[in-house]
């Protein structure tokens, strides 16, 4: 079946303790990009990764760090987690530059508070 | 002014409605629009994908997009309480991250 899988589902973490949320997809994708989303303000992108070690900033980077050392994988890294950084984070993979016409598939979301 | 524009709702009518839901974008060079549902707790998952004008049958839904007026619309027929989520109109953006261009999204409830 094909999946996109996150982890933690949940997640209530503290000011400034580092945390990663991993990212998993079994479709040999070679797109995949981080969105938050908020209230208010909907999904808006992270960060991108065009394929193994090609990453790039998406509209909201700020406080956060991704690698793509694998194509299956691509974890979200929160180095010093504040509490603008509650929201629900998806996962997102598509076969190749989304633009070409290709799905999206979402992952189920990782909700992320920082106290 | 937002990109994408679509309107909060919350939307609620009674089971076998048709139901519309709209949005309109800002951006003339947009090709590519998706409407996606997103039941609660759960990622988007893509519904109907249209390219330029004109209209997409799929089952139940119809995707209508108008690109003289910037207008996309989603119409549900035979609404059906498993339909109660919140769809989401997007586009793709004209930058080459392939970011995805969101509405707010337009929660419906629909009620036996």
């Amino acid at each position: 079946e094909a999946q996109v899988t996150q982890n933690p589902r949940y997640l209530i973490t503290v000011t400034g303790k580092k945390l990663t949320v991993t990212c998993s997809q079994n479709m040999n994708h070679e797109y995949m990009s981080w969105y938050r989303q908020d209230p208010g303000l909907g999904l808006r992108q992270i960060y991108y990764s065009m394929n193994v070690e090609v990453t790039d900033k998406g509209d909201v980077p700020e406080g956060y760090k991704v690698s793509r050392k694998e194509k299956r994988n691509f974890p979200l890294i929160l180095e010093s987690p504040s509490p603008n950084q509650t929201s629900l984070y998806f996962c997102a993979s598509s076969l190749s530059h989304p633009s070409s016409g290709n799905t999206i598939y979402f992952g189920e979301g990782s909700w992320l508070t920082v106290v | 002014q937002k990109e994408v524009e679509q309107d909060p709702g919350p939307l609620s009518v009674p089971e076998g409605a048709i139901v519309s839901l709209n949005c309109t974008y800002s951006n003339s060079a947009f090709q590519y629009f998706m409407w996606y549902r997103q039941y609660s707790r759960k990622g988007p998952e893509l519904l109907m994908y249209t390219y330029s004008s004109g209209n997409k049958e799929d089952g139940r839904f119809t995707a209508q997009v108008d690109k003289s007026s910037k207008y996309i619309s989603l119409f549900i027929r035979d609404s059906q309480p498993s339909d109660s989520a919140t769809y989401l109109c997007a586009t793709h953006g004209s930058s080459n991250t392939g970011k995805l261009i969101f509405g707010q999204g337009t929660t419906l409830q629909v009620k036996p």
